[in-house]
């Protein structure tokens, strides 16, 4: 079974500029996650998708972080503009449907953004 | 609110040493607990879950972990390293309604084994 995929897998901007970050999760998986980990620290939430509707973005800094889930399938996040701060890996993860809130996730190996 | 306190940084054992991986949470509600596993440049991976059945869970790996509500902890312990164990282990906990249960992640705890 193929995993949860991500691209591209290093990404290095300057501040201001734009990124986005791509994801496809396990075939069949209903619930899709983004997580940001900064360096040093444990994995955070960012936005959490059932289907293709959000079901928490309470910690999506809104102003300047956006995401979407077309279909149901793959889910794109974009960083617009970035700042300094923004600097982590960015993980994605899914789930089957039964497994929403047991914990079971399957992490991608992330993307990891430098910005300069 | 929920959280975790993963107590060590740090922890450098020898190979075929017992490992022990300590964690405190706090939670409102009963919680599910869980040990995840990330191997440099690997995803994260599940280690072992507690949902309210047993309160010894056994995990991959020969890993496993105690729940013990009276002193809010879930430790993670091996009998005996082994080199592949060197990784970084995350202490999660979640608890909310089932639908959107947030998943809190602990600082982390790196683990080295020394030969």
């Amino acid at each position: 079974e193929a995993g949860v995929a991500q691209s591209p897998r290093y990404k290095i901007i300057e501040k201001r500029q734009s990124v986005a970050f791509w994801c496809n999760p396990i075939s069949g998986h209903a619930t899709l996650y983004w997580y940001q980990q900064i360096l040093g620290q444990g994995p955070k939430l960012l936005i959490q998708f059932q289907n293709n509707g959000v079901v928490d973005d309470s910690q999506l800094p809104k102003d300047r972080f956006s995401a979407e889930r077309l279909k149901g399938v793959d889910s794109t996040l974009k960083i617009q503009p970035a700042k300094l701060e923004d600097s982590a890996v960015y993980l994605c993860a899914s789930s089957p449907r039964g497994a929403i809130g047991t914990g079971e996730l399957f992490f991608g190996e992330g993307s990891r953004l430098t910005v300069l | 609110a929920q959280s975790v306190t993963q107590l060590d940084s740090h922890v450098s054992v020898s190979e075929g040493t017992p490992v022990l991986l300590r964690c405190n949470y706090s939670s409102s509600y009963s919680p599910s607990l869980f040990w995840y596993v990330q191997h440099p440049n690997k995803g994260l991976q599940l280690l072992l879950k507690y949902t309210s059945a047993a309160t010894l869970v056994k995990g991959i790996n020969g890993f496993e972990a105690e729940f013990k509500k009276s002193e809010t902890s879930f430790h993670l312990t091996k009998p005996s390293a082994h080199m592949s164990d060197a990784a970084e282990y995350f202490c999660v906990v979640s608890e909310g309604d089932t639908g959107r249960r947030a998943l809190t992640f602990g600082s982390g705890t790196r683990l080295q084994v020394q030969p």
